[in-house]
């Protein structure tokens, strides 16, 4: 079965200041997805990333990148120079399969940037 | 493109009463809607899978008559909380499954009862 780990839950960081994220998942499938979303205190989902298990590069995305290392099967998430307006709940998760299943989501990252 | 409009954002009911939530999607087809709950501090639980035309399938320990949900068409899918107890609130959120995308949420609805 699927699973996704988020170790830490709360994080707190100085603006500014770089954080990262560690997402570590369980799949016996060669195919999956893996996400992030950014959870605002407003509740909504926001998209960041999606990746499939076939492209191992890394992503940038303005402050935000990506590692994913399906050696260590991780796929960790870097905040750089840390806003406040980051001050959020990060999920990581993963889809079986094509993307047609489920999403198992891990336990969220709450990252709190202090001004 | 792909977005889930979900109504009502928060809703306070009182107990013994029930509640609809609705998830539409507005631009595309949603064939799979997935309804989690979420509590405070913790991560999204997936209720059940509902396909399009056909009954929902609900995790192990979700109530399938308390947590009735309903996808009669391929933009609508609804999950009516029945005869609702203040341990019901929480966060429900809907997600859709969109091709070559991945999953659009809806924004979340925020249920007391009091």
């Amino acid at each position: 079965a699927q699973k996704v780990t988020q170790a830490q839950t709360e994080i707190s960081v100085v603006e500014k200041e770089d954080v990262t994220l560690d997402c570590v998942y369980e799949t016996r499938d060669t195919t999956y997805y893996l996400f992030w979303y950014k959870q605002p205190p407003s509740g909504e989902l926001v998209f960041l990333i999606r990746r499939n298990s076939f492209d191992e590069q890394n992503e940038i995305s303005g402050r935000y990148s990506w590692n994913f290392q399906k050696s260590t099967s991780s796929f960790n998430f870097t905040i750089t120079a840390s806003q406040v307006v980051d001050s959020a709940v990060y999920f990581c998760a993963l889809s079986e399969g094509y993307g047609n299943n489920r999403l198992a989501f891990g336990k969220g990252n709450q990252v709190v940037v202090i001004p | 493109g792909a977005v889930v409009s979900q109504h009502p954002s928060r809703v306070i009911c009182k107990s013994g009463t029930s509640v609809k939530i609705e998830c539409r999607s507005l631009d595309f087809q949603a064939t799979t809607m997935f309804w989690y709950r979420q509590f405070p501090k913790q991560s999204l639980m997936l209720m059940a899978t509902s396909n399009e035309g056909s009954k929902a399938t609900y995790e192990q320990g979700v109530e399938k008559d308390k947590f009735l949900i309903n996808h009669a068409s391929l933009t609508l899918s609804t999950l009516t909380v029945t005869s609702a107890h203040p341990e019901d609130s929480s966060f429900y959120i809907c997600s859709a499954r969109v091709v070559n995308y991945g999953y659009t949420f809806g924004s979340g609805t925020r249920l007391t009862v009091v």
